[in-house]
């Protein structure tokens, strides 16, 4: 999934930890994107990001903030980690008809 | 309240046959629909979409038909190969939002 880079790709938390996963694009693109895939749930949208500078909520976003302070990375914070929140997440780019995700991370709260 | 769906967790299909994904949505103001084939442990890839204004799209052994009457949207794969076995993910854009909605996703199996 070239252009789109997730780190960590993998992190074990204990349930109260915080942690920040990063996304990081070199396709100099404006919008960018926070999912989660949950089995039988398809992915569902957490946050999502229209520019640098800018964050909007998506479909799930309690218990979760982001933040866009350079064009090309997009972070997506947990304060407090919940079982709930194991997951994988992905960060995706992308308008219209044409979207690039990173290969993921995932997360488990234990 | 779930915008696109797809019914079928699984499908499993020979080797060489056709394989047909299903879709369905509800929201009449989504302007593309794509189609997202994703092996374990990788991120979602792109394989084909759709304007809303067309009803068929065509590449190579994948073809997308729309039939907007019936908010209905299906993946052809013929013929259906080894390869093939991943998860499918069908997604649509609504007009002016630019984010993806998703479906449940179908997992496809091809048998030898």
């Amino acid at each position: 999934n070239a252009g789109v880079t997730q780190t960590p790709k993998f992190r074990v938390l204990k349930t109260g930890q915080s942690m920040t996963l990063l996304c990081a694009q070199d396709m100099n693109h404006e919008y960018m994107y926070w999912y989660r895939q949950d089995p039988g749930m398809g992915l569902r949208l957490i946050h999502y990001s229209v520019g640098e500078g800018t964050t909007a909520k998506g479909e799930v976003p309690d218990g979760y903030n982001v933040s866009r302070l350079k064009k090309q990375n997009f972070l997506l914070g947990l304060e407090s980690a919940a079982p709930s929140q194991t997951s994988v997440y992905f960060c995706a780019i992308g308008q219209g008809s044409s979207y690039t995700f990173g290969s993921g991370t995932r997360l488990t709260v234990v | 309240d779930q915008q696109v769906k797809q019914n079928s967790p699984s499908l499993s299909v020979q080797e060489g046959r056709i394989s047909i994904l299903n879709c369905d949505y509800t929201n009449s103001m989504f302007d593309y629909f794509l189609w997202y084939k994703k092996y374990p442990a990788e991120g979602p890839t792109f394989l084909i979409s759709i304007s809303s204004i067309k009803d068929k799209n065509e590449d190579g052994r994948f073809t997308v038909f729309l039939n907007k009457s019936a908010k209905h949207l299906s993946l052809h794969i013929v013929p259906s190969q080894p390869g093939d076995s991943a998860v499918y993910f069908c997604a649509a854009v609504i007009q002016g939002a630019q984010k993806l909605v998703f479906g449940q996703g179908t997992r496809l199996t091809i048998n030898p």
